[in-house]
This record gives C-alpha cells, sequence and structure tokens, in this order.
C-alpha cells in the first residue's frame, strides 16, 4: 500500500517564523508535489519535483521554497510566514509514467498568527 | 500552462438521481485526466481516471466522458447514494516529467 506520509498534521506559528513541512513516500515515485488547499481555490500547485534535487515552480510559489535532497522526501519551506499562508499543505507523489496515479498525504493544517 | 476550469462549485441531488460534474481544459497536450474524491477531512482519493485515446470509461456507478476536440471532460455519477457526498477535483496531466493541474473542486451533497 502506497504510504506518503506528512510529519505534522496540526501547526501553529507565529508571523516571520520559518516553517518546515516534511513530507516522505515510500514507493520510489520520482515526481512529487506540494499543493495548498483553500475553500472555493481548489488545489493549487506550489511546487513540484521529477527528481531528487530537481525542483520546477508551480502556480503559486511566492514565499515558498523547496527541498528535495533524498528520492523519499521533500519539504516545503516557508522563509517567514505570513498570516495569509494559513492553509491546508498537501504533499503527493507519483511514478513518472504518464497516467499514473497521484497519491496524497493527510495534510498539515497550518495556521500563522 | 494548463488551467482547469471545474463547474458546478457545489451541487445538491436527491438520494438515487444522477449527478453531473464538468471540467475544461486549456492544454491541448493534456493526455491523461483523473476524477479525485476528497471525504470530509481526508486526503483526496483517484476515483476514476482517462487517458486521451480513450472517449468514456464506466466503473459500476460512475463514469467519465472526454470530449479532446472540444477540451472538456465530465464525471457521471448514476444512483447517488449519501456516501457519494463529498468534494470531487478534476485535473488535467501531461504525464511524465509534468505538473498535475487541478480543477476548483465541487461539493456534492446527497439528500437523503
Amino acid at each position: 500500500d502506497v504510504k506518503v506520509t506528512q510529519s505534522s498534521r496540526y501547526l501553529v506559528k507565529r508571523t516571520g517564523e520559518k516553517v518546515f513541512l516534511e513530507c516522505v513516500q515510500d514507493m520510489d515515485h520520482e515526481n512529487m508535489f506540494w499543493y495548498r488547499q483553500d475553500p472555493g481555490l481548489g488545489l493549487r500547485l506550489i511546487y513540484f519535483s521529477y527528481d531528487v534535487k530537481m525542483k520546477e515552480k508551480g502556480d503559486i510559489p511566492e514565499g515558498y521554497s523547496v527541498s528535495r535532497e533524498k528520492k523519499e522526501r521533500f519539504s516545503l519551506i516557508l522563509e517567514s510566514a505570513s498570516t495569509n499562508q494559513t492553509s491546508m499543505y498537501l504533499c503527493a507523489s507519483r511514478d513518472r509514467g504518464s497516467g499514473n496515479t497521484i497519491y496524497f498525504g493527510e495534510g498539515s493544517w497550518l495556521t500563522v498568527v | 500552462g494548463e488551467n482547469v476550469e471545474q463547474h458546478p462549485s457545489t451541487l445538491s441531488v436527491q438520494e438515487g438521481d444522477s449527478a453531473v460534474i464538468k471540467c475544461t481544459y486549456s492544454d491541448s497536450a493534456s493526455n491523461y485526466f483523473p476524477w479525485y474524491k476528497q471525504e470530509l477531512g481526508k486526503r483526496p482519493q483517484l476515483i476514476i481516471d482517462i487517458r486521451s485515446n480513450v472517449g468514456e470509461k464506466k466503473d459500476q456507478r460512475i463514469a467519465v466522458t472526454l470530449n479532446k476536440t472540444a477540451k472538456h471532460f465530465s464525471l457521471h455519477i448514476t444512483e447517488t447514494q449519501p456516501e457519494d457526498s463529498a468534494v470531487y477535483f478534476c485535473a488535467a496531466s501531461r504525464g511524465g516529467y509534468q505538473k498535475v493541474t487541478f480543477g476548483t473542486g465541487t461539493k456534492l451533497q446527497v439528500i437523503p
């Protein structure tokens, strides 16, 4: 069974703090993604990675960075958290072949105060 | 880049009726179109998908149709049940190294 694990389910951080969201997958998938989910806006892609140390900007990368030092791990970094980054963050992974299923983690609820 | 539009944003149906959710995409090179269901408090999970070389696909009470010329695809749920109540997302992708773009979601409520 594919497992995408997000280390923190609920976080409360202060404005200006540096925030790390960690994601690990156990299926040797090449592609990993970070999405942000907000009511009425759906799932918006922040960054994705198609291989170790490779990253591509998604649709809303501003204020975020990512790190992929190992194939199984993809980290999302908020350099200086702001209140408008309060949201649900979903990590996902998939095999590189066309049409392969995207598997999501359980999500990380981040509140910035 | 790809843009996926999804309608309606909310949908209420009586139990036993059919529900239809529609999506349009902009990138003619997209070739893979999955649908995800997200129950309250849970992660999105794949329910059905279709590739660009197929016009229709069925799995029990759910079906997806694809019109490549018009660049739209639809999810059809027949004989709806209360457990079908959830948020549904469509998506489009070129696959491989490419990103996956999701629609804005449809909140389906099935009224018993």
